[in-house]
C-alpha cells in the first residue's frame, strides 16, 4: 500500500521561504505531485517529480529523493495569498489507477 | 473553456434518499476518478476509471456507486446515504492512464445527509 506524510500546519511571514516536507512509502513509485488548494476550492497543480532532483517553477520548487521517499515543495517570496493546504500525491505503476493524496499541510502567511 | 463540471455544487438530503452527483469533462480525457474530503483530511479516492465501461475500487468505495458509460461523464451514485458520507466530493480527469499526467478536478460537491 501506499502511506504519505506530511506537517499538519506551518505558519511563515510574507516575503519568506518556507519548505513543506513529505515523505511516502509505495511499493511502485511512478511520480509525485504537489497540489495547491485553497480553502473551500478544488485542488489545482503545482509540480510533479518522477525523477530525483529539484524542479523549478517561478517561486516554486519541488525536489525529490526517490531513495529516501522524499520531497518537499519550497515556495519563495511569500505572499498572503499563498496562504493555503498543500497535498503532496503519490502515483504507483503497479496500480496505476490508485491516487494516494497525503492529509495537506496548511499553510498560513502572516504579514 | 477546458473544465470539469459537477452538479449540484451544494446538497442537503435526509437518510436513505438515492443521489446522484453528476461529473462531466470536455478534455476527452481517459481517467476519471471521484475523491472525497473530510476535515484535517486529505483527498480519499473513491472510484476510478480508466476508460468507458472500466471502473475500479479506490480507498472508500463503500456505500457508493459509479458508471462509465460515455467517455466525458462519470456520476457518483449514492443509493442509500447515511450521515457519514456528509463530506465534500471532488471528481478530478486526467489525459492518459498511465499515473504521470497531473489531475484537473472539479469546483467540488457539499454533501450534507440529515
Amino acid at each position: 500500500g501506499q502511506n504519505i506524510d506530511q506537517p499538519t500546519e506551518m505558519t511563515a511571514t510574507e516575503g519568506a521561504i518556507v519548505q513543506i516536507n513529505c515523505t511516502y512509502q509505495t511499493s511502485g513509485f511512478n511520480g509525485l505531485f504537489w497540489y495547491q488548494q485553497h480553502a473551500g476550492e478544488a485542488p489545482t497543480f503545482l509540480s510533479y517529480n518522477v525523477l530525483d532532483g529539484l524542479e523549478e517553477k517561478g517561486r516554486f520548487s519541488s525536489f525529490l529523493s526517490r531513495s529516501k521517499g522524499y520531497s518537499y515543495l519550497l515556495l519563495k517570496e511569500l505572499q498572503m495569498k499563498d496562504s493555503a493546504s498543500y497535498l503532496c500525491a503519490v502515483r504507483d505503476y503497479t496500480n496505476a489507477g490508485k491516487s494516494t493524496f497525503g492529509d495537506g499541510t496548511t499553510l498560513t502567511v502572516k504579514p | 473553456e477546458a473544465q470539469v463540471t459537477q452538479n449540484p455544487r451544494y446538497l442537503i438530503t435526509v437518510t436513505g434518499k438515492k443521489l446522484t452527483v453528476t461529473c462531466s469533462q470536455n478534455m476527452n480525457h481517459e481517467y476519471m476518478s471521484w475523491y472525497r474530503q473530510d476535515p484535517g483530511l486529505g483527498l480519499r479516492q473513491i472510484y476510478y476509471s480508466m476508460n468507458v465501461e472500466v471502473t475500479d475500487k479506490g480507498d472508500v468505495p463503500e456505500g457508493y456507486k459509479v458508471s462509465r458509460k460515455e467517455k466525458r461523464n462519470f456520476p457518483l451514485i449514492l443509493e442509500s446515504p447515511s450521515p457519514n458520507q456528509t463530506s465534500l466530493y471532488f471528481c478530478a480527469s486526467s489525459l492518459s492512464t498511465g499515473g504521470t499526467d497531473t489531475q484537473y478536478f472539479g469546483p467540488g460537491t457539499r454533501l450534507t445527509v440529515l
